[in-house]
């Protein structure tokens, strides 16, 4: 049982440059998230999708874009890659659809951005 | 604004003594606490939770303080191991919706 995977670990971009990180579950969960992490400022949520064929933007959507591939795999795609966007970003899952009973959220092992 | 505070980015403590990492939170609406442990270069690992109904929730070594009335938890570690080194992140959600509002962190280091 792998969890949550995430491809690639890790990336360097130019500015401009466009890229997609993957995210895939096997654990059969509902929901999907994509967070950043920036030293000093915790994990921000990006994006989620609640259930398959739904999206919706998080704390800090902006020069993001996901798609909800289907149950297992949510990738979040960065169109133009911006100095700031250089982060570690973290995808997790979570069993339960919106408004289900209160669970904890799985984890990947994170994906390294560094865009110059 | 930060709805979910750690204001301790740092601790450190000798094996075998309580640990003690605190996290304050300012939406009343927050119902749902977790703490997630996380060492470098890996992902948040999940460690225990409390609903807002308990005031305390305990597995092991880890125990979770609840003060609604302070809006304020804590987590205990008793006792520390070295292995307990790594950043802890406190986080809340609503009864609305199921994301959560993590807090920066706090990296603690057990020293043998």
């Amino acid at each position: 049982n792998a969890g949550v995977t995430q491809t690639p670990k890790f990336q360097v971009l130019k500015t401009g440059q466009s890229m997609t990180l993957q995210c895939a579950q096997d654990m059969n969960h509902n929901s999907m998230y994509w967070y950043r992490q920036d030293p000093g400022m915790g994990l921000r949520l990006i994006y989620y999708s609640a259930s398959e064929g739904t999206t919706d933007k998080g704390e800090v959507p902006n020069g993001y874009n996901v798609s909800r591939l289907n149950k297992r795999e949510f990738s979040l795609r960065l169109e133009s890659a911006a100095p700031s966007q250089t982060s570690v970003y973290f995808c997790a899952s979570r069993r339960s659809k919106a408004g289900g009973p209160r669970e904890t959220q799985y984890f990947g092992p994170g994906t390294r951005l560094l865009v110059l | 604004d930060q709805q979910v505070k750690q204001n301790s980015p740092s601790l450190s403590v000798q094996e075998g003594r309580i640990s003690i990492l605190n996290c304050d939170y300012t939406n009343s609406m927050f119902d749902y606490f977790l703490w997630y442990k996380k060492y470098p270069a890996e992902g948040p690992t999940f460690l225990i939770s409390i609903s807002s109904i308990k005031d305390k929730n305990e597995d092991g070594r880890f125990t979770v303080f609840l003060n609604k009335s302070a809006k304020h938890l804590s987590l205990h570690i008793v006792p520390s191991q070295p292995g307990d080194s790594a950043v802890y992140f406190c986080a809340a959600s609503d009864g609305s919706n199921y994301k959560l509002t993590f807090g920066k962190g706090t990296l603690l280091t057990v020293n043998p």
